[in-house]
C-alpha cells in the first residue's frame, strides 16, 4: 500500500462545476495534509493546508480532512479551464520529510 | 532572492558524464529538499537537509547520487556517471525549519541524458 494515494484521473468536469480530489494515507500518525497544484512543465505550488479535522475554507477552494477516516479532500467550486492542472496531495507525519502523492489530473471543460 | 532559485533549467548530457543541480532556497529557510519528477509522474523523494546535515538519504536511488549544502544556504545534488534512466526533472523545495512546514519549489532542472 502506497503511503499517500490519490485516483491519478484523468477527472474530467464541465466549467461552473464543482471538482472532489480525493487523497488516503497511511500512517495514523500524520499531522499536516498539503493540497499543492502543478500546471504542465511547472513546478508544484501550495493551493490549502489543513491541520485539524473538518473544513477550511479559501476562496473556491475547500480543503476536508478526516483523521479517523485517513482521507483528505479538496473540492473546487465554480471550476475553471485554469484549474486544469495536475493536484498533488501532501502528508507529514510530523517531522521534516512530507510524502506526495502521485497527483490526480483535472480537465475543467470550457 | 524572493523564491527557490535553480539552475540550471535545463542540463543535456551524455550517459557516463557526471552533473551538478544547483539550489538556492528562500533566505531564512533551513530546511532544504530534493525531489525527482519523471514524466507523468509524482515525486519522488530523494534527500533533505536540516542546515548542512542530511538526516534522511533514504530516497537517494544510488551511490551515483549525492547532495551537499554548505553554509546552511546553497545546495548541490551531483549525479555521477549518468544513466537514461536519470533523465527527468529534479525539483528542489526549502521550507522554515520546523515539522510540518509547508515547502516552497523551485521551478526545476530538467536532466536529459542522451
Amino acid at each position: 500500500q502506497k503511503e499517500v494515494e490519490q485516483n491519478s484521473g484523468p477527472l474530467s468536469v464541465p466549467e461552473g462545476a464543482i471538482a472532489s480530489l480525493n487523497c488516503t494515507y497511511s500512517d495514523r500518525g500524520s499531522q499536516s495534509f498539503f493540497w499543492y497544484r502543478q500546471y504542465s512543465g511547472k513546478s508544484p505550488e501550495l493551493i490549502m493546508f489543513i491541520y485539524s479535522n473538518g473544513d477550511k475554507e479559501d476562496g473556491r477552494f475547500t480543503a476536508q480532512l478526516n483523521k479517523a477516516s485517513q482521507y483528505v479532500s479538496l473540492l473546487i467550486r465554480d471550476s475553471q479551464p485554469s484549474d486544469s492542472a495536475t493536484y498533488l496531495c501532501a502528508v507529514n507525519t510530523g517531522g521534516f520529510k512530507t510524502i506526495f502523492g502521485a497527483g490526480t489530473r483535472l480537465f475543467v471543460k470550457a | 532572492g524572493a523564491g527557490v532559485s535553480q539552475s540550471p533549467s535545463n542540463k543535456v548530457t551524455e550517459k557516463g558524464k557526471d552533473v551538478e543541480l544547483r539550489c538556492d532556497p528562500i533566505s531564512g529557510h533551513t530546511a532544504l529538499y530534493w525531489y525527482r519528477q519523471s514524466l507523468g509522474q509524482g515525486l519522488e523523494f530523494l534527500i533533505y537537509f536540516q542546515g548542512n546535515s542530511a538526516p534522511d538519504k533514504s530516497g537517494l536511488p544510488s551511490d551515483r547520487f549525492s547532495a551537499e549544502r554548505t553554509g546552511g544556504s546553497v545546495s548541490t545534488l551531483t549525479i555521477q556517471r549518468t544513466q537514461q534512466e536519470d533523465s527527468a526533472v529534479y525539483l528542489c523545495a526549502s521550507s522554515l525549519g520546523r515539522s510540518g512546514n509547508i515547502q516552497y519549489f523551485g521551478a526545476g532542472t530538467r536532466l536529459s541524458v542522451l
